[in-house]
């Protein structure tokens, strides 16, 4: 499956607790991007990193999220001290590197983040 | 501030029915309006990118049209395996902004 692969797919979490998505992308895509989506609520960008580097993390909330994309290995998004309202779906999506027009984001199927 | 409209919220049809879906935005430099279906549990898939006022792209029973204002996603003779959240995102600069989709059911 050359799609992109989040992980895991479910995570239980209790209030508190540390928890840690990871997003393998499309292979040959250098360009990774999370979106939150919760129940009846479109899906909100929350970051967009390239290999390295975080270009982009106007819809990451100021405390306790943060996310990383190293030289090797999945992209991470790390929620500290997880709390109730974190619960929803977190997608990743990856795009290649820009070539002619933007190239269109591929998404994962997600994880499923509860919390207790 | 970027914004994506999308109505109705959820549509019935019949099979065979046709029937359009409107995505309405405001965006400041529009570098390309997707078109996404998601099924239940699973993330969004591509369908479509329009990137200017009045290009259409189809694909099997679906068609994508662009004005300057909206999108519609327009269905033909839809099939019960259609049914599926359609979803519209608006690309300014790197990210997308998504509307709320409309949910689409098609009765055999």
């Amino acid at each position: 499956n050359a799609g992109v692969m989040q992980n895991p797919r479910h995570l239980v979490r209790r209030r508190g607790q540390e928890a840690r998505l990871r997003c393998s992308p499309m292979k040959g895509h250098s360009h990774v991007y999370w979106y939150r989506q919760l129940p009846e609520e479109g899906l909100k960008f929350m970051v967009y990193l390239q290999k390295e580097n975080i270009i982009d993390e106007s819809g990451m909330p100021k405390e306790r999220f943060s996310a990383e994309f190293p030289k090797e290995g999945p992209s991470i998004l790390r929620i500290q001290q997880v709390v109730r309202g974190d619960s929803a779906a977190y997608f990743c999506a990856s795009s290649p590197s820009r070539g002619k027009g933007n190239q269109p984001q591929h998404f994962g199927d997600g994880t499923r983040l509860s919390i207790l | 501030e970027d914004q994506v409209t999308q109505s109705p919220e959820a549509l019935r049809l019949q099979e065979g029915e046709s029937s359009s879906l409107n995505c309405s935005y405001t965006v400041s430099g529009l570098r390309g309006l997707f078109w996404y279906r998601q099924d239940p549990g699973k993330g969004p898939e591509f369908l479509f990118t329009l990137y200017s006022a009045g290009e259409e792209k189809e694909k099997e029973r679906l068609k994508a049209t662009l004005t300057k204002k909206e999108s519609f996603l327009h269905i033909t003779a839809p099939k019960p395996e259609d049914s599926a959240t359609y979803l519209c995102a608006v690309q300014a600069v790197e990210k997308l902004v998504f509307g709320k989709g409309t949910k689409l059911t098609v009765n055999p």
